[in-house]
């Protein structure tokens, strides 16, 4: 079952533009979490973000949550083609688990 | 630092064969984690262990089992692997359950099953 749905589903932008993706959710949650994954390899945790905060920045990321629209959406800033992969977010879920979204792809063109 | 090593990188099986895939990290962390990634879906929880000496059925386990070895190792095996089952493996660790935690991934287990 999918508790986060990202959006779009693939964005393709040129290199030194912003990306934004979105995450929305259908139940409440305690955190939330982004991740990338590069193409054939693990995932690689960006940012937690708890319910009471609004915002967080980590370098070129900027994270933000919207407990009343149950939807976060990611920034990076200044894109760059080590950029390209593709973004999940993960949610609380049952017995303390996280529930995983299907990701964005995104794409830097040079 | 290796973080979370797992093996092997690639597998191709045939229907009805059995294997073992291996996991360990070396960051202290007690909670680990066995997910599979097919296209287009995210990551699906098959087991996880919250501490050392326990196990639990996450949201896709038939076909399934997993053994905690120590607190470095989680190991995953495939009793008679099916064509369902050919996907990505991933293992994660976290310092401690639930969703206060980042999780830290090995770079996969791709497995085919013929």
């Amino acid at each position: 079952s999918q508790q986060g749905e990202e959006d779009p589903q693939a964005l393709s932008i040129q290199e030194g533009e912003n990306a934004t993706m979105n995450c929305s959710y259908k139940t409440s949650i305690n955190n939330l979490q982004w991740y990338r994954q590069n193409s054939g390899r693990g995932l690689v945790h960006l940012i937690l973000i708890r319910s009471n905060e609004r915002e967080k920045h980590s370098g070129r990321l900027r994270v933000t949550l919207d407990t009343s629209k149950k939807s976060s959406s990611l920034l990076i800033t200044a894109s760059r083609a080590a950029d390209t992969a593709s973004y999940f977010c993960a949610t609380d879920g049952s017995n303390y688990q996280l529930i995983w979204g299907a990701g964005t792809k995104l794409i830097i063109k040079p | 630092n290796a973080g979370v090593t797992q093996t092997p990188k690639f597998q191709v099986l045939k229907t009805g064969q059995s294997m073992t895939l291996q996991c360990a990290q070396d960051m202290n962390h007690n909670s680990m984690y066995w997910y599979r990634q097919d296209p287009g879906m995210g990551l699906r929880l098959i087991y996880y262990s919250a501490s050392e000496g326990t196990t639990d059925k996450g949201e896709v386990p038939n076909g399934y089992n997993v053994s905690r070895l120590n607190k470095r190792e989680f190991s995953l095996r495939l009793e008679s692997a099916a064509p369902s089952q050919t996907s990505v493996y991933f293992c994660a660790s976290s310092l401690l359950t639930g969703p206060n935690y980042g999780y830290t991934f090995g770079s996969g287990t791709r497995l085919t099953v013929v």
